[in-house]
């Protein structure tokens, strides 16, 4: 069984940094490019970011560039997400996700307040 | 800039049919935008409906389906049921590793 079991939501300042984590299980990994989308509270669904699956090319949405940086560990089956420079437009879920396929994760909560 | 269109909200009726479309503010959608379906009811994370066009995620009932109509990509709900008053939302591959996720249809079954 298919498994994206994501971490390292928080409760963070503006300005404040977070790295999010997805532990991939149940299929072969280094397979798939993965991908980061999105949900603030009561919105749709945003795409964030995207990594190939050997994480030499990676992908940002405008809304995030600069800030954030995607990056895997294929010897861990793990996506992770730097988050740099938060702000609360950044509040949201965030489900690691494989677009080319039906896998998604439960999600992990980002609050950025003060 | 590129945005994904979906209807905002569309009414059917019990045990009856819709088809919900997913466009581009330029240009048609085919095949080589990989389009997907997913179905979100509050509180919980999205579940895949269609992927690749026309891909039934397992566990799926045949009463969903995804296709190409016209210009647009298509979800079509067959037989409606009250439990499938939710959201959902359609994402396009746009090339160079961009996916761009329609704005989500609000579905009311009544």
């Amino acid at each position: 069984e298919v498994h994206l079991l994501e971490s390292g939501g928080a409760l963070v300042q503006p300005g404040g940094s977070l790295r999010l984590a997805c532990a991939a299980s149940g299929f072969t990994f280094t397979n798939y490019a993965m991908t980061w989308v999105r949900q603030a509270p009561g919105k749709g669904l945003e795409w964030v970011s995207g990594i190939s699956i050997s994480g030499d090319t990676t992908y940002y949405a405008d809304s995030v560039k600069g800030r954030f940086t995607i990056s895997r560990d294929n010897s861990k089956n793990t996506l992770y997400l730097q988050m740099n420079s938060l702000r609360a437009e950044d509040t949201a879920e965030y489900y690691c996700v494989n677009l080319q396929s039906d896998y998604w994760g439960q999600g992990t909560l980002v609050t950025v307040s003060s | 800039q590129t945005v994904v269109t979906q209807e905002p909200s569309f009414s059917v009726s019990p045990g009856g049919t819709v088809t919900l479309t997913c466009g581009l503010n330029s240009g048609s959608v085919s095949t080589t935008h990989y389009p997907n379906w997913y179905q979100q009811t509050p509180g919980q994370a999205p579940r895949t409906l269609i992927y690749n066009t026309n891909t039934r995620s397992s566990g799926v009932p045949d009463r969903f389906s995804g296709s190409i109509l016209g210009n647009k990509a298509a979800l079509t709900i067959t037989g409606a049921q009250a439990d499938d008053e939710c959201d959902y939302y359609c994402v396009l591959y746009m090339g160079s590793g961009i996916w761009v996720f329609g704005g989500g249809t609000k579905l009311i079954v009544l």
